[in-house]
């Protein structure tokens, strides 16, 4: 089965401390993408990247950081510079059709 | 500075019924458009798209339209479905090159009542 999973469901973060959430896709896609869903808004692009050992910016990458060592992986860290960081979180990855596929999502809480 | 806008939050329509979600945009450079659903804590999956070279493409019961010159689009489901009931939302790209990043709209949330 094709497709981007993202681990764990559900993530409680203390005070002052990183998180990482898991994203993991076996559809062999190059480009991979992170954003974060608030109610009431959209979609705002965090990261992303467009092949291994490179990423960029996105619109609201301020207290998070990325790698991607692997094509299949692209793990976000929500770091304690984040004030904010209850949300929920979807992993993306875009097929040569410019066509994004999604993760299941991670909702972020803060305890 | 929202460059997407769906200024609808929320529809309700009637099963049977013609559904239009509304998308506006305000980037001139942006040339692809596409649909995507969303359920309840699960990730957007995509439902149709349209290249700016078209003004409508049609997929089964789902249809976009695009106006270049109004810069907005919509996305016509009939009939509607209780099923269809999820939040919609509306990404624009400024092209088809791979990596170009995508805007997404804030969301209109479609119920379908029987």
């Amino acid at each position: 089965d094709g497709g981007i999973t993202q681990s764990p469901k559900y993530l409680f973060r203390k005070e002052g401390q990183n998180v990482t959430l898991s994203c993991e896709q076996n559809l062999n896609h190059d480009a991979m993408y992170w954003y974060r869903q608030d109610p009431g808004q959209g979609l705002r692009l965090i990261y992303y990247s467009q092949i291994v050992n490179d990423f960029q910016k996105g619109d609201i990458a301020e207290g998070y950081s990325v790698s991607r060592e692997k094509k299949e992986s692209f793990p976000l860290t929500v770091t304690s510079a984040q004030k904010n960081p209850t949300a929920f979180y979807l992993c993306a990855s875009r097929a040569a059709n410019e066509k994004l596929f999604f993760g299941s999502g991670t909702q972020l809480s803060v305890l | 500075d929202q460059q997407v806008k769906q200024n609808s939050p929320s529809l309700s329509v009637q099963e049977g019924r013609i559904s239009i979600l509304n998308c506006d945009y305000t980037n001139s450079m942006f040339d692809y458009f596409l649909w995507y659903k969303k359920y309840p804590a699960e990730g957007p999956t995509f439902l149709i798209s349209i290249s700016s070279i078209k003004d409508k493409n049609e997929d089964g019961r789902f249809t976009v339209f695009l106006n270049k010159s109004a810069k907005h689009l919509s996305l016509h489901i009939v009939p509607s479905q209780p099923g269809d009931s999820a939040v919609y939302f509306c990404a624009a790209s400024p092209g088809t090159g791979g990596g170009n990043k995508l805007t997404f709209g804030t969301g209109t949330q479609l119920k379908v009542e029987l």
